[in-house]
């Protein structure tokens, strides 16, 4: 069965820290997807990024980067000169092939951004 | 485009009422897909429908249950409340469901059981 773990439940920073966030997954399928959704307080989910399991190329937009490292089941996204807009809760999830479009969420990571 | 639209955005109901929570998808997306999301159990998969269909389902009592209609719409309701069932809906729609798609989410429904 497929899972999402993302270890940092909170992580505090200053403005203009760079800041990173961890995500694990499992999964049996050979063909995945993985997904960032970034939750302000308002509720809503944002789609920030989607990956194949066969697209192992780094992305990198604006300050938001994404490191993808099949060999560890890792999709770590890093913030750049972080802003105190950048609070909120990170999600990370994965979608199976075999699944649809069924996402599997990680527990969330709250940021916050210090002024 | 307009994005996903859900109503209500807010409701109050006591326990062992029903409630049907409505969804409007993105202009040319067929695919609606419903979710809970509470403190204690993060964010959960409640089903998945295409073109009218529930082609996926997650681990749910038979209390909730969902529909699409022909424009795309969607509703779910839940029926026999329980206080365990105040939460965050939230609605996300997608162009197709295989391959997975990038699902797009609305605002979501707060819902309060007392």
């Amino acid at each position: 069965a497929q899972k999402v773990t993302q270890a940092q439940t909170e992580i505090s920073v200053v403005e203009k820290e760079d800041v990173t966030l961890d995500c694990v997954y499992e999964t049996r399928d050979t063909t995945y997807y993985l997904f960032w959704y970034k939750q302000p307080p308002s509720g809503e989910l944002v789609f920030l990024i989607r990956r194949n399991s066969f697209d192992e190329q780094n992305e990198i937009s604006g300050r938001y980067s994404w490191n993808f490292q099949k060999s560890t089941s890792s999709f770590n996204f890093t913030i750049t000169a972080s802003q105190v807009v950048d609070s909120a809760v990170y999600f990370c999830a994965l979608s199976e092939e075999t699944s649809g479009s069924r996402l599997t969420f990680g527990e969330g990571t709250q940021l916050t951004v210090n002024p | 485009k307009a994005g996903v639209t859900q109503t209500p955005r807010y409701l109050i109901k006591t326990r062992g009422q029903q409630v049907t929570l409505s969804c409007s998808p993105i202009s040319g997306h067929r695919s609606v897909s419903w979710y809970q999301q509470t403190p204690g159990q993060g964010l959960q998969f409640l089903f998945e429908y295409f073109s009218e269909t529930q082609r996926n389902k997650g681990n749910f009592p038979g209390r909730f249950s969902g529909r699409q209609f022909s424009n795309s719409r969607s509703e779910m309701n839940v029926s026999t409340l329980e206080l365990g069932d105040s939460a965050l809906y939230l609605c996300a729609s997608s162009l197709v469901t295989r391959p997975p798609d990038t699902q797009y989410f609305g605002p979501g429904t707060r819902l309060t059981v007392l």
